[in-house]
């Protein structure tokens, strides 16, 4: 099946630091990623959706200019939490998947990426 | 309101159990549907698709009700393994692509 390989697995890093988490599709390619986040106990939520060669698309109340999301291939797409602090942590979990005969195709996920901001 | 509706449970069940989980949607435009399963602090895993005429994979059955804006996910013979909170998702278009839309889960615990 489909395989999303998502790193880094765990973040530590102080306030301040910018992050960057990757995303890549190991046996197909993915014109659309998708950026999610989860808080405790709280459901996934959509952040961004990650477009190879043009911009991304952001959800509302996302900031583009915090989370900034790079797409330069068709097998990877990054994440990069900009000057992170505390409220930033999180998990973040990339997703990929593709519409086919105007059925959208179950996505796969990567393992997720638990973010602490000290 | 949250655009799709799930009892967060937890529903405690005991090794054997038939268990079923029910769940909401409130976009009529909607267009798939899926059970995902995720284990504490992992990844979700899709569990199975949705589909209008019910589908069943082993143990577990799905159901959808286009009318209701309903879905089901019915576990026979629960094993201790089944233990996970169980998400229901939908799916719809977003401008060019389709965006996921995922409850809140519904966690199960199967005792021994």
């Amino acid at each position: 099946g489909a395989v999303v390989s998502q790193h880094p697995s765990w973040v530590i890093c102080k306030s301040g630091t910018s992050v960057k988490i990757e995303c890549r599709s190991l046996d197909f390619q993915a014109t659309t990623m998708f950026w999610y986040r989860q808080f405790p106990k709280q459901s996934l939520m959509l952040m961004a959706t990650s477009n190879e060669g043009s911009k991304a698309t952001y959800e509302q109340g996302v900031e583009k200019d915090k989370f900034l999301i790079n797409h330069a291939s068709l097998t990877l797409s990054t994440l990069t939490v900009t000057s992170a602090h505390p409220e930033d942590s999180s998990f973040y979990i990339c997703s990929a998947g593709h519409h086919d005969r105007g059925r959208t195709q179950p996505q796969h996920f990567g393992d997720g990426t638990r973010l602490s901001i000290l | 309101r949250k655009e799709v509706e799930q009892d967060p449970g937890p529903f405690n069940v005991p090794e054997g159990a038939t268990v079923a989980f029910n769940c909401t949607y409130s976009n009529s435009a909607s267009q798939s549907f899926f059970w995902y399963r995720q284990d504490c602090r992992k990844e979700p895993k899709l569990l199975m698709s949705v589909y209008s005429s019910g589908n069943e994979d082993g143990r577990f059955t799905a159901q959808l009700n286009r009318a209701s804006q309903y879905i089901s996910l019915l576990i026979r013979d629960s094993k201790l393994s089944d233990s996970a909170t169980y998400l229901c998702v939908v799916s719809h278009l977003g401008g060019a692509t389709n965006k996921l839309i995922f409850g809140t889960g519904t966690l199960l615990a199967v005792q021994p």
